[in-house]
């Protein structure tokens, strides 16, 4: 049972790179969300999508884009990376947004330079 | 003003003490509350969640005072494998009903 699994878990960017961060579930839940963890600050919702094909903006949307376009898999991408981007991500799913538990993934540590 | 507060600790305590955590939201129409756990470098994990008539499971209670917005989470008989962050949680009470996360409470149970 694999839950939700994040790809990669590392991952260090020049300023003006792109990447996509993966992010899927097999526990076919309907809501999954994006969030970033910085020292101080607690996890911050970037992006969330309530089901395949619907996907909004969260508290700090800005630099990131995402798509739903099954209800397995929620890609994060970053469009231009820059400084500001080191975090620690985690992907996040379940069945029916902030009333149920959420299942997180084991997160991806970003180093913008 | 921060949807969630939370006492950042950290919270350095012996092994079998008691310890409690209390943490505020400031939205009165939130209706989920959650206390999740979260290991050093790892993801939060859901501890419990926080029922207006307060819970127990174990040697955890929760307990929920909507009229003064505030959450508290109690410790009995700390262990070693205790020590860990944890996260209060509360819901936006929009219709995706999001997540607000705390910045979290760090405990240290010492041998």
């Amino acid at each position: 049972n694999a839950g939700v699994t994040q790809t990669p878990k590392f991952q260090v960017l020049k300023t003006g790179q792109s990447m996509t961060l993966q992010c899927a579930q097999d526990m076919n839940h309907e809501y999954m969300s994006w969030y970033r963890q910085d020292p101080g600050m607690g996890l911050r919702l970037i992006h969330y999508s309530v089901g395949a094909g619907i996907t909004d903006q969260g508290e700090v949307p800005n630099g990131y884009n995402v798509s739903r376009s099954t209800t397995e898999d929620f890609p994060l991408r970053l469009l231009s990376a820059a400084p500001s981007q080191t975090s620690v991500y985690f992907c996040a799913s379940s069945t029916g947004g902030g009333v149920t538990e959420a299942f997180f993934g084991q997160g991806t540590r970003l180093t913008v330079v | 003003r921060k949807e969630v507060e939370q006492d950042p600790g950290p919270f350095n305590v012996p092994e079998g003490a008691t310890v409690a955590f209390n943490c505020t939201y400031s939205n009165s129409a939130s209706q989920s509350f959650f206390w999740y756990r979260q290991d050093c470098r790892k993801e939060p994990k859901l501890l419990m969640s926080v029922y207006s008539s307060g819970n127990e499971d174990g040697r955890f209670t929760a307990q929920l005072n909507r009229a003064s917005q505030y959450i508290s989470l109690l410790i009995r008989d700390s262990k070693l494998s205790d020590s860990a962050t944890y996260l209060c949680v509360v819901d936006d009470q929009t219709g995706a009903n999001n997540l607000f996360f705390g910045t979290g409470t760090r405990l240290t149970v010492i041998p």
